[in-house]
């Protein structure tokens, strides 16, 4: 079945640092990928998307590039800030189906420091 | 924009207890789906419906059902609440068709059942 894998937090940073989270999948066939990120006491909210690979989903700063050699989706930003600090979850979803049902990774809490 | 409203912020139930849950959306969506999330194991998928009357089992439909009456209500049910249905209880919806990727969701229901 379908998979998502995202990288062990809690992730630490301070204000401006370089952030990467990793992602890694395992689907059939050509999944799209996703990142949603959820502020706190709030529901999750799309970040950003890719549909094929190669394909850079991009948003507020961050991106995230569709790499199928690798099966990765990595989340990356140059610079967060204090209101970056939420949590991140990678998400796919199977090539062909029309329910939009999307898999999660197990998120990554994100604390960015002054 | 798209809401999702989930009917309650926190719930304490009993165990044995028969709890529902209650989702809104207003925008007419075809897809709703019940997730719920823990710490270290992302969200997972319970049941979704793709239109009014319709539902399929996600991952974890054990000791759950729903009900979907009305195109912009999807209702979970735990006929017999247990402890280790303690969680984060989280409702989407989507459109069907291509752009349907895009999940909104609600805030989420905090259940503890005692």
């Amino acid at each position: 079945g379908n998979s998502v894998t995202q990288m062990e937090g809690p992730v630490t940073l301070s204000e401006e640092a370089f952030l990467t989270i990793n992602c890694t999948y395992t689907a059939t066939g050509y999944p799209s990928l996703f990142w949603y990120v959820q502020y706190p006491g709030e529901g999750l909210q799309l970040l950003l998307k890719a549909t094929k690979a190669d394909d850079k989903g991009s948003n507020k700063g961050f991106e995230a590039t569709y790499r199928k050699e690798t099966t990765s989706f990595h989340l990356e930003k140059g610079s967060v800030q204090v209101s970056d600090s939420a949590v991140y979850f990678c998400a796919l979803k199977q090539g062909g189906t029309s329910y939009g049902k999307l898999t999660f990774g197990q998120g990554t809490i994100l604390t960015v420091h002054p | 924009d798209v809401k999702v409203t989930q009917s309650s912020r926190y719930l304490v139930k009993r165990t044995g207890e028969k709890v529902f849950l209650e989702c809104v959306q207003d925008m007419d969506h075809e897809n709703m789906f019940w997730y719920r999330q823990d710490p270290g194991l992302g969200l997972r998928l319970i049941y979704f419906s793709y239109d009014v009357k319709m539902k399929e089992k996600g991952d974890i439909p054990e000791g759950y059902s729903v009900s979907r009456e009305k195109k912009e209500r999807f209702s979970l049910i735990l006929e017999s609440a247990s402890t280790n249905q303690t969680s984060m209880y989280l409702c989407a919806s989507s459109l069907r068709g291509g752009t349907n990727e895009k999940l909104f969701f609600g805030s989420g229901t905090q259940l503890s059942v005692l």
